[in-house]
């Protein structure tokens, strides 16, 4: 495609529930990262793809969250009995980060 | 350890110039990357300095010393619509290349 898309944009949730977050990155871009950024603080590394490596889980804030990429194509985030705190805006990026998808703000009630 | 380091706020005029700068502690170096932010938007990529020196791109401009481990992004000719945060973030080859961001920097543009 011609860029990052993210879906869904908005999401609100209430607390407990699982959501499933999805990123659809540039073709052939092999690198994709997700980054939660809550609101108005700095990008928070989540996790991040790169070719047919082990993915880097390094900031994956608990067990309630696990990521998974097919191949060089589309990646999902997944958080397991949301709660308040994961409110914030979830952000895709392709290939070294230079490109971002639009985000997609998860409210959990 | 890895750090990245650039001012909280900053605050400038209309038409002015300002500089933000952006060190960076890190154990490999692959580039150093701008970004820029509007409040509620997903970042926008600014600027690339793999080699010392300054890149100029219109109002913008970036420099880089990796001796130092310092850059700056040169804003001129301020605009309000340059109201945003401005990212600063360094790709690090002993994180299997993997993007270190600093906290950002919100700049201010009064007229």
């Amino acid at each position: 495609g011609a860029g990052v898309s993210q879906s869904p944009s908005n999401k609100v949730t209430e607390k407990g529930k699982d959501v499933e977050l999805r990123c659809d990155p540039i073709s052939g871009h092999t690198a994709l990262y997700w980054y939660r950024q809550r609101l108005g603080q700095g990008l928070e590394f989540l996790i991040y793809f790169q070719g047919n490596s082990a993915p880097d889980k390094s900031g994956l804030p608990s067990d309630r969250f696990s990521a998974e990429r097919t191949g060089e194509s589309v990646s999902t985030l997944t958080i397991q009995r949301t709660q308040q705190e994961d409110s914030a805006v979830y952000l895709c990026a392709s290939l070294g980060g230079g490109f971002f998808g639009p985000g997609t703000r998860l409210t959990v009630l | 350890g890895q750090n990245i380091d650039q001012p909280t706020e900053m605050t400038a005029t209309e038409g002015a110039i300002v500089q933000i700068n952006c060190t960076y502690q890190t154990s490999g170096f692959n580039g150093l990357f701008w970004y820029q932010q509007h409040a509620g938007e997903a970042p926008t990529f600014l600027s690339y300095n793999v080699l010392d020196g300054l890149e100029e791109k219109g109002r913008f401009s970036s420099f880089l010393s990796r001796s130092k481990g310092y850059s700056y992004l040169l804003l001129k000719e301020l605009q309000m619509k340059d109201s945003a945060s401005y990212l600063c973030a360094v790709r690090d080859l002993g994180s299997n290349y993997q993007l270190i961001w600093g906290a950002g920097t919100k700049l201010i543009i009064k007229p």
